[in-house]
């Protein structure tokens, strides 16, 4: 079974802060993404990877960074924590780029700022 | 561009009645569809996926969706509700060589005793 963990499931943070979110995938995926997800927006895409030191930007990047150090771990960067980012924020991998792939979610971050 | 939507935000059914759940989607090119389902405090699972051949697909617990490309539509179906079903629905369509997803904004499911 695909596992994909995050480091955390709960995160309060303030204002100014830099925080770190870790993604975990335990099954050799090529491409990694974070979500951010909103009531009534759905999932949407801030980020994706498709190799080591290797990244995309996606529909709402601004405000974040990433880092991909590693095959098996995708970071999600906030370099100055603001309160319009709290949030879900979902990891997802998945084997391939091939559109029949199936992307792997993992149980998300409740991240919020005060 | 492509681009998902879920009309129903909400649906409230009882236990052992049917459920229904729309998606329509706009895509210029064959389109790759997948329903995934969160339960309260969970990541999301994917229930089935649709990419070529029979139209009507059958996924994970008891779930079966229909693709219809003549009204752009890849509606969720289940005959009998169970109130373990109560959760957020999400449709989704696949679109590029990186394996990115665009999804709706969800169906929020409440099952009645």
């Amino acid at each position: 079974d695909v596992k994909v963990t995050q480091s955390s499931r709960y995160l309060v943070k303030r204002t100014g802060e830099k925080v770190f979110l870790e993604c975990v995938q335990d099954m050799d995926h090529e491409n990694m993404f974070w979500y951010r997800q909103d009531p009534g927006l759905g999932l949407r895409l801030i980020y994706f990877s498709y190799d080591v030191k290797m990244k995309e930007k996606g529909d709402i990047p601004e405000g974040y960074s990433v880092s991909r150090e590693k095959k098996e771990r995708f970071s999600l960067i906030l370099e100055s924590a603001s309160t319009n980012q709290t949030s879900m924020y979902l990891c997802a991998s998945i084997m391939t780029g091939m559109r029949t792939d199936t992307q792997y979610f993992g149980p998300g971050t409740r991240l919020t700022v005060l | 561009a492509q681009s998902v939507t879920q009309p129903d935000i909400h649906i409230t059914v009882s236990e052992g009645a049917s459920l229904e759940l729309r998606c329509n989607y706009s895509y210029g090119a064959t389109p790759y569809l997948f329903w995934y389902v969160q339960s309260p405090g969970q990541g999301l699972q994917l229930l089935l996926k649709y990419f070529s051949g029979d139209t009507l697909v059958q996924g994970i617990k008891g779930f079966e969706a229909e693709f219809k490309r003549s009204q752009s539509s890849f509606n969720l179906r289940k005959p009998s509700v169970h109130w373990s079903d109560a959760a957020e629905y999400f449709c989704a369509v696949g679109f590029d060589s990186w394996g990115k997803l665009q999804f709706g904004a969800g169906t929020q499911v409440v099952v009645t005793p």
